[in-house]
């Protein structure tokens, strides 16, 4: 059974750039694309993009020019970077594994708000 | 983006209702269309893939049915354990995107 958690600082400044990663553990970080997916509070969810072991992305086209992602399998992980980050940016983060854009597993969440 | 609307966005229901969720989507996606439901503070859990599979161990009173752009998600005899915000998802092509969200509340 794949677990997923997700880590980072819970406060992000408006224009910085918010870090998230997230540690897999229960099966093999090869196994899987790993995606982020985001939801505001009280509203719907949003993918972010994802990422396979190989280093290859897809990014959600509307967040595309602010998002980087990385894996780092020796580690069993794999991190988020969101640039230039406003108000519109606060929102639980759930990192998330898949076989393809079917979301089979999922962390916890982590609350990250932008605020000065 | 396929844009997925969903309906109703809340819904009152009592124990041992059936209770009926649909999602149209913008254009047709075959039945490249999940379930997810969410409780309060926790992270979505995928109930059914491809339009009307139940992924395991998902109770079979859920069911789901449709294809192309019109999909609905059925609760046969609603449970306590079942009052929850449910979501659909496609994933016929990038990006995947949900819908809004149904809330099934306790009547």
């Amino acid at each position: 059974q794949v677990q997923l958690q997700e880590s980072g600082p819970g406060l992000v400044k408006p224009s910085e750039t918010l870090s998230l990663t997230c540690t897999v553990s229960g099966g093999s970080i090869s196994s899987y694309y790993w995606s982020w997916i985001r939801q505001p509070a009280g509203k719907g969810l949003e993918w972010i993009g994802r990422i396979y072991t190989s280093g290859s992305t897809n990014y959600n086209p509307s967040l595309k020019s602010r998002v980087t992602m990385s894996v780092d399998t020796s580690k069993n992980q794999f991190s988020l970077k969101l640039s230039s980050v406003t108000a519109a940016d606060t929102a639980v983060y759930y990192c998330a594994a898949s076989a393809g854009t079917l979301f089979d597993y999922w962390g916890q969440g982590t609350l990250v708000t932008v605020s000065s | 983006a396929i844009r997925i609307t969903q309906s109703p966005s809340s819904l009152s229901a009592s124990t041992g209702d059936r209770v009926t969720i649909t999602c149209r989507a913008s254009q047709g996606i075959s039945s490249y269309l999940a379930w997810y439901q969410q409780k309060p503070g926790k992270a979505p859990k995928l109930l059914i893939y491809a339009a009307s599979t139940l992924q395991s161990g998902v109770p079979s009173r859920f069911s789901g049915s449709g294809s192309g752009t019109d999909f609905t998600l059925t609760i046969s005899c609603l449970q306590s354990e079942d009052f929850a915000t449910y979501y659909c998802q496609q994933y016929y092509s990038y990006p995947p995107t949900f819908g809004q969200g149904t809330k099934v509340e306790i009547k």
